[in-house]
Parts: C-alpha cells; structure tokens; sequence
C-alpha cells in the first residue's frame, strides 16, 4: 500500500528556514497537500496541488517536488514563534488518500 | 464562510455501532467538485484518513476500516454521516470532518472535531 514518509521533527532558530520533507513513491503523479496543526486545533491547510498557497496564507511558506518526483518538499522562509505547530503532507493514490505520519516544527 | 461541526456520542462500547453526523454551511454538496471527508486522529497521534463522499455520491473508503464503514449524504440538510460498525478501543479518536475541493485535491477547511472514547 501507498505511504508516506517524513521526519518526526526538525528543529529552526526564529528567522531562519525550516524545510519539511515527504517522501513517497511517484509523488510528483499525485498532487500533495500539506497542513499545519497546532496543540488542541483543527488542522489547516498551507500547501495544496504541491505548490499553491490557500488565499490567506503566508507567503513564507511554499511548496515544490524534486528532481526525481519523489520527494515533496513544505518550506517555512522566515520562521516565526507561530509557525511551531505539527506538519501533515497528503496525498491521493488508487482511490483513496493518505497523510503522512506528521512533522514537528519546534521554533528555538 | 464554510464552517462543519461534527456532532454524535462521545463514548461508545467496545462493538457498538458509532453515528457520527457532519452539518456543514456555506457549500453544497451538489455542486461540481465539492466532497466532504471524515479524518480521524488518535490521542498523540497522526492523522489518518477514513472516509470521502463527492457531490455525485461517488464514495471513497480507508482500505484498512472499509468493511466497517459507511457514508451517505443528505443535501437537504447539508449533513453527512459516517457510519462505523464494531468499534474497538482502538478507535478511540478525534474525529474531523472536512470539506474538500477538486480543484484543490485536498481538504480547504475542516470542522472542530469530536472526541469519542471507545470503553466499556
């Protein structure tokens, strides 16, 4: 079955770049998601169809794909103190969608 | 302005069937490219995918809890149920429901989530 891989948490100092990875099998065939989800809060969507931000959304954060498709990069420029939170990428393979397992942003 | 609730029993007995409704506002769910999805997330942990309708009633199900699950929608209501047959501790989950874009293959905006417990 499909799965999604990324690292349990990465660690940026406030005004430095933070770049969370997702790795799965041909990603670049299938339009990843990414959220962000803070303590006790419902998730929201920052990144969609790979690299499109969501009317309202910052534009410190971006989205793109490697060379090799399968790799899905969620950037954070700039980072700030609200920007720790947890990060889902999402994606949709054979009729059904999967999440990754969540990255941990901590902001030092 | 979208907004989805998420509403039914916060504690179920270990093989009872859990109700879970979504009212939702601000869409409809015949229009062309709409869905509303139902993800669930364990205490301290990952989201995980359940459950997907799509404005045509084409339906989409977790591989892992198909055969547990059902999902129907009532336009005249703007509400979508989840269905979930015998359920397990390990059930025990937030459950969201969410509305999804086609055109943002992904979900835009997501209800607060409701807590049910799975015990005897």
């Amino acid at each position: 079955s499909f799965e999604l891989t990324q690292p349990p948490s990465v660690s940026v100092s406030p005004g430095q770049t933070a770049t969370i990875t997702c790795s799965g099998d041909q990603l670049q065939y299938k339009y990843v998601c990414w959220y962000q989800q803070k303590p006790g809060q419902s998730p929201v969507m920052v990144i969609y169809e790979d690299t499109k931000r969501p009317s309202g959304i910052p534009e410190r954060f971006s989205g793109s794909i490697s060379g090799n498709g399968n790799t899905a990069f969620l950037t954070i420029s700039g980072t700030q103190a609200v920007d720790e939170a947890d990060y889902y990428c999402q994606a949709w393979d054979s009729n059904t969608e999967v999440f990754g397992p969540g990255t941990k942003v901590t902001v030092l | 302005q979208i907004t989805l609730k998420e509403s039914g029993p916060s504690l179920v007995k270990p093989t009872q069937t859990l109700t879970l409704t979504c009212t939702f506002s601000g869409f409809s769910l015949t229009t062309s490219g709409v869905g509303v999805g139902w993800i669930r997330q364990p205490p301290g942990k990952a989201l995980e995918w359940v459950a997907l309708i799509y404005w045509d009633d084409d339906r989409r199900y977790s591989p892992a809890l198909k055969n547990r699950l059902s999902i129907i929608k009532d336009t005249s209501k703007n509400q979508v149920v989840l269905i979930m047959t015998n359920m397990d501790p390990l059930d025990t989950a937030t459950y969201f429901c969410a509305h999804r874009l086609t055109e943002y293959r992904g979900y835009v905006r997501w209800g607060q989530g409701a807590l049910v417990t799975v015990s005897s």
